[in-house]
């Protein structure tokens, strides 16, 4: 089955503490991106990545790192958590080009005490 | 203000109403519009997808989109208690530059009561 996930689905940490989220996708796709999602905020982009070793900022990508060693994984890191990143997270990926669909994976939500 | 404006609702419906979902967006280099549903506890899905202006059909969903007015809606017709969730309007330009970024509304919650 073609999909996205990610792990942990739900995580409660610590402030300073320093997390992983694992993203993996299973469709060859070359583009690959971090959202969080927040009541009012709606879905805003932390970091993508268009291949293998090539990642760039988002919109919000403050308190977090990405990297991409191979075409399947993109996990996303923070290195000291604080309570402003509580938050729902959503890994995607898509084929490259503009008129290609995204799939989401299922979500992972943080909550940094 | 936002490049995407989309009402939060929520929206409550009785079963077979047709409901209306409405987006607005100020860059006009949007060419690419798509509509997503997410139910509660997952991720979003892709509904509907159409480039540039005009209407697309499937099934009992219909996306429209006004270029002239920047304005884009997904209609549902004899809405069913399933169709309860959160859409959400996503669009991008053709540019073809590094991102081609997807910029997201907040997202409409949608209730359909039985």
């Amino acid at each position: 089955e073609a999909q996205v996930t990610q792990n942990p689905r739900y995580l409660i940490t610590v402030t300073g503490k320093k997390l992983t989220v694992t993203c993996s996708q299973n469709m060859n796709h070359e583009y690959m991106s971090w959202y969080r999602q927040d009541p009012g905020l709606g879905l805003r982009q932390i970091y993508y990545s268009m291949n293998v070793e090539v990642t760039d900022k988002g919109d919000v990508p403050e308190g977090y790192k990405v990297s991409r060693k191979e075409k399947r994984n993109f996990p996303l890191i923070l290195e000291s958590p604080s309570p402003n990143q509580t938050s729902l997270y959503f890994c995607a990926s898509r084929l490259g080009g503009p008129y290609n669909e995204q799939f989401f994976g299922p979500g992972t939500r943080l909550t940094v005490l | 203000q936002k490049e995407v404006e989309q009402d939060p609702g929520p929206l409550s419906v009785p079963e077979g109403a047709i409901v209306s979902l409405n987006c607005t967006y100020s860059n006009s280099a949007f060419q690419y519009f798509m509509w997503y549903r997410q139910y509660s506890r997952k991720g979003p899905e892709l509904l509907m997808y159409t480039y540039s202006s005009g209407n697309k059909e499937d099934g009992r969903f219909t996306a429209q989109v006004d270029k002239s007015s920047k304005y884009i809606s997904l209609f549902i017709r004899d809405s069913q208690p399933s169709d309860s969730a959160t859409y959400l309007c996503a669009m991008r330009g053709s540019d073809g530059g590094a991102t081609n970024k997807l910029i997201f509304g907040t997202g409409t919650l949608l209730a359909v009561q039985p």
